[in-house]
């Protein structure tokens, strides 16, 4: 069966720069999760998506920007990257309108280092 | 205070051994409960679902007081498989809200 994909699965970046992070949610699953994964941390939430529109908003910094698209993949944008930066992060995705049940589908996650 | 807290452990039990978790919360909006497993540097799986009273799935056992506002996981005759961080995680089906515990280490050893 189809998991979630995330792209890429390992990215550097340098101070300052910017990255994109590309999710694509299981087929017709309509809400995507956005999570943040630093090292020996659990994952902290960033922002969340239903049917296209935001649908909750935890510690996504200014500079970080997501949305997601028409056919439901989800790009998280970070500019001014920081050394903090780096982390996992993971994406997530369920099926709100199939009948929610709380349950997460994550993605392998990509791994950001900011040097 | 976290809305959902775990002791982060390490556990280091012994091949064999049975082993139990806690977690907390609280919200007692709460609605749904889950134990996902988190291997080093991998996302987290989905392990078990906490609904009602609680439930079995092999080895494992998930049980819900929420009167006490807890979920325990229990392991039994755990395998050296089984090291892993476990995560509890708690839904707010209301806001469709999901809040991850920190996560418990556990290290089965020979």
């Amino acid at each position: 069966a189809a998991g979630v994909i995330q792209s890429p699965r390992h990215l550097i970046k340098e101070k300052r720069e910017t990255a994109t992070l590309k999710c694509y949610p299981i087929p017709r699953h309509d809400t995507v999760y956005w999570y943040q994964q630093g090292p020996g941390q659990d994952p902290q939430f960033l922002i969340s998506f239903y049917e296209k529109m935001q649908s909750d908003k935890g510690s996504i910094p200014d500079r970080f920007s997501a949305q997601q698209f028409s056919d439901y993949h989800s790009e998280l944008n970070m500019s001014s990257l920081e050394l903090g930066d780096s982390a996992l992060y993971f994406c997530a995705s369920s099926s709100r309108t199939g009948g929610d049940t709380g349950e997460l589908f994550f993605g392998e996650g990509s791994r950001l280092t900011v040097l | 205070r976290k809305e959902v807290e775990q002791d982060p452990g390490p556990f280091n039990v012994p091949e064999g051994a049975t082993v139990a978790f806690n977690c907390t919360y609280s919200n007692s909006a709460s609605q749904s409960f889950f134990w996902y497993r988190q291997d080093c540097r991998k996302e987290p799986k989905l392990l078990m679902s906490v609904y009602s009273s609680g439930n079995e799935d092999g080895r494992f056992t998930a049980q819900l007081n929420r009167a006490s506002q807890y979920i325990s996981l229990l392991i039994r005759d755990s395998k050296l498989s089984d090291s892993a961080t476990y995560l509890c995680v708690a839904w707010y089906s209301s806001a469709s809200k999901i809040i991850f515990g920190s996560g418990t280490r556990l290290s089965i050893r020979p």
